[in-house]
C-alpha cells in the first residue's frame, strides 16, 4: 500500500530534550516536506527536500533540522524543543512534476 | 496579510443543502490551485484540483477567478460524510504550496 508513515504519532516531552520524528514514504517520491499545523494558522512549511542530500528552509525553520540521506526517509529533528513547538506535525511527499502531496498521519507533539 | 485567506466558519448546514466556500490569494503569479479535505485530527487529502475553466466532480464544483484572485468550492446535496475542514491550497510557480487555515463544515441530519 502506497503510504507516508510517521513515528511517533504522539509525543509528550520536556523542554530541551532532543527528539526526532521519523518520516518514511514507499512511493519513490523525490519531494518531501514537513509542516506544522496550529489553530487559525493552517499548515506552515518547516523544511522541504527536492531529492536526496538536497534540503531547504520553508517558512518556519527556526528550531528544526532535517536530513535526507535516503530517498524514502526525511526525519525532523528538534535539538532543544521549546513549548512554542507544541503542534501537530505532518510529513508529506510528492512526485517531481506532480502537484498532489500525500500526507502522513501526523505527529502530535507537546513540549512542557 | 496572509497569502491564502479563507472564512474559518464554522458552516453548519442541514443534509441536502448547498454550501459554498470562498478563498482569496495574494500572489498573482500563482499557477496551481487545489481544495484539500481534512477530517478531524487526520491528514489532509486532495479533494480536487481547480482549473481555469472551472471543474466539477460529482457534487463538488470548483471555480477560479484569476482577475479577482479568488477560488470557490460549491458542495451540492450535502451529506453527513461531507463534515470536515476544507483547505484552500495555492501553488505559486516553482514554489511550494501555500495553505489556507481551512473552513470547517458540519452537516447535520
Amino acid at each position: 500500500e502506497a503510504q507516508v508513515t510517521q513515528n511517533p504519532r504522539y509525543l509528550i516531552t520536556v523542554t530541551g530534550k532532543k527528539l526526532t520524528v521519523t518520516c518514511s514514504q514507499n512511493m519513490n517520491h523525490e519531494y518531501m516536506s514537513w509542516y506544522r499545523q496550529d489553530p487559525g494558522l493552517g499548515l506552515r512549511q518547516i523544511y522541504y527536500s527536492m531529492n536526496v542530500e538536497v534540503t531547504d528552509k520553508g517558512d518556519v525553520p527556526e528550531g528544526y533540522k532535517v536530513s535526507r540521506k535516503e530517498k524514502r526517509n526525511f526525519p525532523l529533528i528538534l535539538e532543544s524543543p521549546s513549548p512554542n513547538q507544541t503542534s501537530l506535525y505532518f510529513c508529506a511527499s510528492s512526485s517531481a512534476g506532480r502537484d498532489e502531496q500525500y500526507f502522513g498521519p501526523g505527529t502530535r507533539l507537546t513540549v512542557t | 496579510r496572509k497569502e491564502v485567506e479563507q472564512d474559518p466558519g464554522p458552516f453548519n448546514v442541514p443534509e441536502g443543502a448547498t454550501v459554498a466556500f470562498n478563498c482569496t490569494y495574494s500572489n498573482s503569479a500563482s499557477q496551481s490551485f487545489f481544495w484539500y479535505r481534512q477530517d478531524c485530527r487526520k491528514e489532509p487529502k486532495l479533494l480536487m484540483s481547480v482549473y481555469s475553466s472551472g471543474n466539477e466532480d460529482g457534487r463538488f464544483t470548483a471555480q477560479l477567478n484569476r482577475a479577482s484572485q479568488y477560488i470557490s468550492l460549491l458542495i451540492r446535496d450535502s451529506k453527513l460524510s461531507d463534515s470536515a475542514t476544507y483547505l484552500c491550497v495555492v501553488k505559486p510557480f516553482q514554489d511550494d504550496m501555500r495553505f489556507g487555515a481551512g473552513t470547517r463544515l458540519t452537516v447535520k441530519p
